[in-house]
């Protein structure tokens, strides 16, 4: 079983719309939760650092569920510009361990 | 700061062939990772290190060297290539390992025939 999995998608959602990604990890040492995003063939970048508490930054919510061992990401009112592909980073013992992936395309 | 810095951008080399890739970083971070990403499988960790002088595998460390000697840099070495290790190759620095965000360089695309 990965250590951390996430669906790859694609999510097509229209434009305006509100769409949710999962991920769940299965170490529960896991010390810190991250989403990134990454546009084609570029780097990951930071989206949002995820708290015990969730966190929203804007159109984002990311929320983490311990006892469950999962993490979410909302995105509401979908942009074009959302599309991209999110990553799941899970820190384990000094490790960051990404999830595959999961697609997400924004149509007009 | 140019912040994380990786070289070359594209490489193809021959099966058997050695090389390195290199990464720099100038945010005096202490943890530096390597990356590779493949259609489908995410990234996946090739070696770390959380100082300098100190490095350790991750999820993929075989046909791979790394050395720390300095804080900046973290390079890389393909001992002998194989088409398997054909992919992109990312290198990402943080403050420490843990609840810092990493910083991703702009990648190395290895073709190995």
């Amino acid at each position: 079983r990965k250590e951390v999995e996430q669906d790859p998608g694609p999510f097509n959602v229209p434009e305006g719309a509100t769409v949710a990604f999962n991920c769940t990890y299965s170490n529960s040492a896991s010390q810190s939760f991250f989403w990134y995003r990454q546009d084609c063939r570029k780097e990951p970048k930071l989206l949002m650092s995820v708290y015990s508490s969730g966190n929203e930054d804007g159109r984002f919510t990311a929320q983490l569920n311990r006892a469950s061992q999962y993490i979410s990401l909302l995105i509401r009112d979908s942009k074009l510009s959302d599309s991209a592909t999110y990553l799941c980073v899970v820190n384990i013992r000094q490790k960051y361990i990404f999830g595959t992936g999961t697609r997400l395309k924004v149509l007009a | 700061n140019a912040g994380v810095t990786q070289t070359p951008k594209f490489q193809v080399l021959k099966t058997g062939q050695s090389m390195t890739l290199q990464c720099a970083q100038d945010m005096n971070h202490e943890y530096m990772s390597w990356y590779r990403q493949d259609p489908g499988m995410g990234l996946r960790l090739i070696h770390y290190s959380v100082g300098a002088g100190i490095t350790d595998q991750g999820e993929v460390p075989n046909g791979y060297n790394v050395s720390r000697s300095t804080t900046e840099d973290f390079p890389l070495r393909l001992l002998s290539a194989a088409p398997s290790q054909t992919s992109v190759y990312f290198c990402a620095s943080s403050l420490t390992a843990g609840v810092d965000e990493q910083f991703f360089g702009p990648g190395t695309r290895l073709t190995v025939l």
